[in-house]
């Protein structure tokens, strides 16, 4: 099994609204990252998990909250987004952090539109 | 620098070979990608390149680097209807090899 999956696949919200996004992986990863996508641009890196730890957190703002409650599952609440952050969210796994050898799998993203 | 630079649109006739180009800037990296990404779907890692490799080739691509220009290239032998989605070439670095820098992403056209 070498899928990422990710729910909802779509997801509207207004700027008031708390919602979260999922991802799950059963390949034994310990990496997981969160990436932002705008339409035709390429992905940016929001955050990544290493060992069920935050590591990195590319200046994200707090709007933006990742939580990684077990080695399988990563989420990211949104709260009071703006609608410049309407984007595809991609979530990605991989063997370890650091190593560039361990392949990311991505999973297909959710679109997300703030209104 | 961290800029990773590709052309942002090739349009090939089935049958024809495609060739999608990128340039990177910093010489520190030691991984070098290819991605593709189809319409509302998430990236597929389609091969990657060590930095101290000039050429890899895996079924109908083939990818060639030139370090000493900061030149990576894929070339699509027999390109297919399929093959068209938007590739993304991206590096990463020994020193934050956990970040993938991708270029500005490639669309491939793939014309019956």
């Amino acid at each position: 099994d070498t899928e990422v999956t990710q729910t909802p696949k779509h997801l509207v919200m207004g700027m008031t609204n708390k919602k979260s996004l999922k991802c799950e992986q059963h390949m034994g990863h310990r990496a997981m990252y969160w990436y932002k996508q705008k339409a035709k641009k390429p992905p940016e890196l929001m955050f990544v998990y290493s060992y069920e730890k935050l590591s990195i957190n590319e200046s994200v703002p707090s709007r933006f909250s990742p939580e990684c409650p077990n080695s399988s599952l990563l989420n990211l609440h949104l709260h009071a987004l703006q609608p410049e952050d309407s984007a595809l969210y991609l979530c990605a796994s991989s063997q370890a952090a650091g190593q560039p050898t361990y392949e990311q799998y991505f999973g297909p993203g959710t679109r997300l539109t703030v209104t | 620098g961290e800029d990773v630079e590709q052309s942002l649109f090739l349009s090939v006739r089935e049958g024809d070979s495609s060739v999608i180009n990128c340039t990177y800037t910093d010489s520190s990296s030691t991984y070098l990608y290819w991605y593709k990404q189809e319409p509302g779907a998430g990236l597929q890692l389609l091969t990657y390149i060590f930095s101290n490799m000039d050429m890899k080739q895996d079924q109908r691509l083939t990818v060639l680097l030139n370090k000493k220009d900061k030149h990576l290239s894929l070339r699509i032998a027999d390109t297919q209807t399929g093959d068209s989605a938007i590739y993304f070439c991206a590096e990463s670095k020994m020193d934050s090899s956990y970040k993938l820098i991708f270029g500005s992403g490639t669309r491939l056209l793939v014309r019956p």
